[in-house]
Formats: C-alpha cells, structure tokens, sequence
C-alpha cells in the first residue's frame, strides 16, 4: 500500500514570498490533516478535512495561509506571505476517518529567509 | 481545547534498562490516546495506542497504560536497544481533533 506523499521534500523562501505544498493521502483515506512542526516541538495541527470539507481550522493563521482539498484526494496548503516564524517542517496526514490511525507523510521542511 | 503535557522533555537510558514516558491530558472527553516515535529526520509514526474503555495495552517490548481518572497515561519501554533512540510523542483524541505533546527525546546509551 503506498504511503501519504508530499511534495516538494525542500523549499527555501524568502519572507514575504508564497510557497504551496502539495499531498496526496492514502486512497481512501477520507480524512486529511496538514500539520506544522516548529523544530524541537510536537505537530501543531493547522486544518483538518474531511472529504472535501474542512473539519477544523482553529489553528490556521487564515490572514496567510489557506489550504483546500477541491476532489476529496489531494490537498494543497498555501502561505502568502510568508514569515520567518513559517520556517518549520510541513506534514500531511490522512487517517480513514476521525479518531482511526493517522498516517503521516515525509513532511516538506520549510526555510523563510 | 484539549492540552497534552508530556514528561520528560530528555530521557538518557544505558541499553537494556527500561524507559517511562508520562503525559497528562485536560479534557475528559478524549478517548484515544496514541503514541508516536519520529526518528530524526523522518515522519512520525504509530507504535502503540490505548482507547479509553482499556487501562493497559502491550505490544512485545511496548506498553501503554491509562488512568483515566487521574487523566493520565504513560508508555513503557522495557529493554531499551540503540534503535529506541528518538523522540516519542504522545496525543490524545478529542472526537475528531488529534492534540500532541512535546515530545521526549530517548537517548539509548550502549
């Protein structure tokens, strides 16, 4: 079975510049999740879908961030502009439902300059 | 919303002792209660969980337990080798919504 899969692995930015991250979740697997982890931390949760409707985005800075998931498969996470407090390790993962194991992505390591 | 805190922060164990790992949770209302281990570089991933109509769990060298009254559980680590080295995170499940710890960092010495 393949795993979760993000792209790209890398990216360097400067601040106030945009980056888009990409994630294609376990087919099937009905619910998304996008988390941030800031070195040294555990994962933050940013949003949360299910399908293609957000379940939760409590915690997405929504004046710079934005992220969709328009078929129920793929998801994209944007930030616009980006900050230097951005600079963190991005991770998708997607379970088959609410409260069913999560599996996680490679994650994308983000660097704002 | 629910708050995970997690102790130690550090864990430096000799090879072949065992290692605890303790995290409190605020609301009541979770019920699943998942452990993560990430090693360095690399996603984290499942090693063990605990719903909350259980109160132990083990799975060969891992154990979890859950005392749900105290709103607290711990994982259990018997035996350490090198490769139990990483950070170990626990979470706790509210309905839909996964809150992590801080993680641990395991330091397995030979």
């Amino acid at each position: 079975e393949a795993g979760v899969a993000q792209s790209p692995r890398y990216k360097i930015i400067e601040k106030r510049q945009s980056v888009a991250f990409w994630c294609n979740p376990i087919s099937g697997h009905a619910t998304l999740y996008w988390y941030q982890q800031i070195l040294g931390q555990g994962p933050k949760l940013l949003i949360q879908f299910q399908n293609n409707g957000v379940v939760d985005d409590s915690q997405l800075p929504k004046d710079r961030f934005s992220a969709e998931r328009l078929k129920g498969v793929d998801s994209t996470l944007k930030i616009q502009p980006a900050k230097l407090e951005d600079s963190a390790v991005y991770l998708c993962a997607s379970s088959l439902g609410p409260g069913n194991e999560q599996f996680f992505g490679p994650g994308t390591r983000l660097t704002v300059l | 919303g629910e708050n995970v805190e997690q102790h130690p922060s550090t864990l430096s164990v000799q090879e072949g002792d065992s290692a605890v790992i303790k995290c409190t949770y605020s609301d009541s209302a979770s019920n699943y209660f998942p452990w993560y281990k990430q090693e360095l570089g690399k996603r984290p991933q499942l090693i063990i969980d605990i719903r909350s109509n259980v109160g132990e769990k083990k799975d060969q060298r891992i154990a979890v337990t859950l005392n749900k009254t105290a709103k607290h559980f711990s994982l259990h680590i018997t035996e350490t080798q090198p490769e139990d080295s990483a950070v170990y995170f626990c979470a706790a499940v509210n309905d839909y919504k996964l809150s992590f710890g801080a993680g641990t960092t395991v330091t397995v010495r030979a």
